[in-house]
């Protein structure tokens, strides 16, 4: 039973160049969080998906960022154009629709280094 | 908008007791969380309070004061183990699913 798979682990991109990011979230788990983590800070929000459809983009920037849930295979986090500002690591998360506690798995993180 | 105020660095030493707070204003609110993570890892779930009160899990416990906007970690018997970072979370809406929003974590460090 693997949990929310991430890859690539790490990922070198020089300015300019684009930067994809795939999570394959736990089974039967149809929610999709993507956070961004800076050195010594904390988990930022950027984007909250189902299945074809983005729910919540209010933490991702407006320009060069996107992201998708497609019906079949992976959420992908697409950065375009790169700048050194975007060097971080970037957390996926799953979570069943549940009443109670929004429990997140998180998978292990992409580290994002712009060069 | 949204915040959450937690320390950023605690210490202790091994088997003592460490309380982490948390203090936050949202516009909603569904619930508090914690979550662990060490040295940039997956960060994992530790608990969660919808109620006013008192939750414990095995050495942890969480706490939480709607009325206050306020809640705790509580952290006993403290192992080196427990080094790590700890990060109270809320769900700042009434629906299910909703997205986290996280505060900038306090690091715990345990010494012997």
């Amino acid at each position: 039973n693997a949990g929310v798979m991430q890859n690539p682990r790490h990922l070198v991109r020089r300015r300019g160049q684009e930067a994809r990011l795939r999570c394959s979230p736990m089974k039967g788990h149809s929610h999709v969080y993507w956070y961004r983590q800076l050195p010594e800070e904390g988990l930022k929000f950027m984007v909250y998906l189902q299945k074809e459809n983005i729910i919540d983009e209010s933490g991702m920037p407006k320009e060069r960022f996107s992201a998708e849930f497609p019906k079949e295979g992976p959420s992908i986090l697409r950065i375009q154009q790169v700048v050194r500002g975007d060097s971080a690591a970037y957390f996926c998360a799953s979570s069943q629709k549940v009443s109670g506690a929004n429990v997140l798995t998180f998978g292990a993180g992409s580290r994002l280094t712009v060069l | 908008g949204q915040s959450l105020e937690q320390p950023s660095e605690v210490t202790a030493v091994e088997g003592a007791i460490v309380q982490i707070n948390c203090t936050y204003q949202t516009s909603g609110f569904y619930g508090l969380s914690w979550y662990q993570q060490h040295d940039g890892g997956a960060p994992t779930f530790l608990s969660y309070n919808a109620l006013d009160g008192l939750e414990e899990t095995g050495r942890f416990s969480s706490f939480l004061s709607r009325s206050d906007s306020y809640g705790y970690l509580l952290l006993q018997e403290l192992q080196m183990k427990d080094s790590a970072s700890y990060f109270c979370a809320v769900s700042a809406s009434q629906q299910a699913g909703t997205a986290l929003i996280f505060g900038k974590g306090t690091t715990l460090s345990v010494s012997s």
